[in-house]
């Protein structure tokens, strides 16, 4: 079966240091997608991992473990754009593109 | 200049019509899909068409009847629409590449609401 697990909300701080986790168990796996999905507005790409370790991007990073089955968004100097919900989303099929997503982790960034 | 152009953005209709989404994109992709968002946010891949070929097609009822007339295309037809088919409904695309790399693009989304 396909299970993929994220908090459901996070709140912090603008300025401040934001780790989303996400943990998933899936019958294939081919890579790991993060996405931003803004309130009202289509998903965006964020990043994507498919080896273990860090990728980082300005001031998102992704981590990936394949073998715990585990991987974060780690989003720094945080800003109130960055309220928004962050979809984690495996790959399963090499040839398809089929991503199951998870069912998103609500970041609320106050002041 | 929009990368993947969905109308119509909002759907209200009743219980038991038929209507149709579509879907259009300009990125020179050969996949295409249509995604639901529930009210949880949770989303779900329904269909997928590769060069106007279904090939992901997950459980969906057969009310639902995607339609891709060429690879930059793809339709959603609902007949007898319900109550539990109110949903945010997604199309993407994405380009069926070499490297695993290759993200969706999304478009803005049609929230139906079925009364």
């Amino acid at each position: 079966g396909q299970n993929i697990d994220q908090p459901t909300e996070m709140t912090a701080t603008e300025g401040a240091i934001v780790q989303i986790n996400c943990t998933y168990q899936t019958s294939g796996f081919n890579g790991l997608f993060w996405y931003q999905q803004h309130a009202g507005e289509a998903p965006t790409f964020l990043s994507y991992n498919v080896l273990d370790g860090l990728e980082e991007k300005g001031r998102f990073s992704s981590f990936l473990s394949r073998s715990k089955g585990y991987s974060y968004l780690l989003l720094k100097e945080l800003q109130m754009k960055d309220s928004a919900s962050y979809l984690c989303a495996v790959r399963d099929d090499a040839g398809f593109q089929k991503l199951v997503f998870g069912t998103g982790t609500r970041l609320l960034v106050s002041p | 200049d929009t990368a993947v152009s969905q109308t119509p953005k909002y759907l209200v209709t009743q219980m038991g019509n038929d209507k149709s989404i579509k879907c259009e994109q300009n990125l020179g992709h050969d996949t295409m899909y249509w995604y639901k968002q529930d009210s949880k946010k949770f989303l779900k891949i329904m269909f997928s068409y590769n060069n106007k070929e279904l090939i992901i097609n997950e459980t969906v009822p057969n009310r639902f009847s995607p339609k891709s007339p060429d690879k930059a295309h793809l339709n959603l037809h609902i007949n007898s629409l319900e109550l539990g088919d109110s949903a945010v409904y997604f199309c993407a695309s994405s380009h069926r590449a070499r490297q695993g790399s290759e993200k969706l693009f999304f478009g803005s989304g049609t929230q139906l609401s079925v009364l």
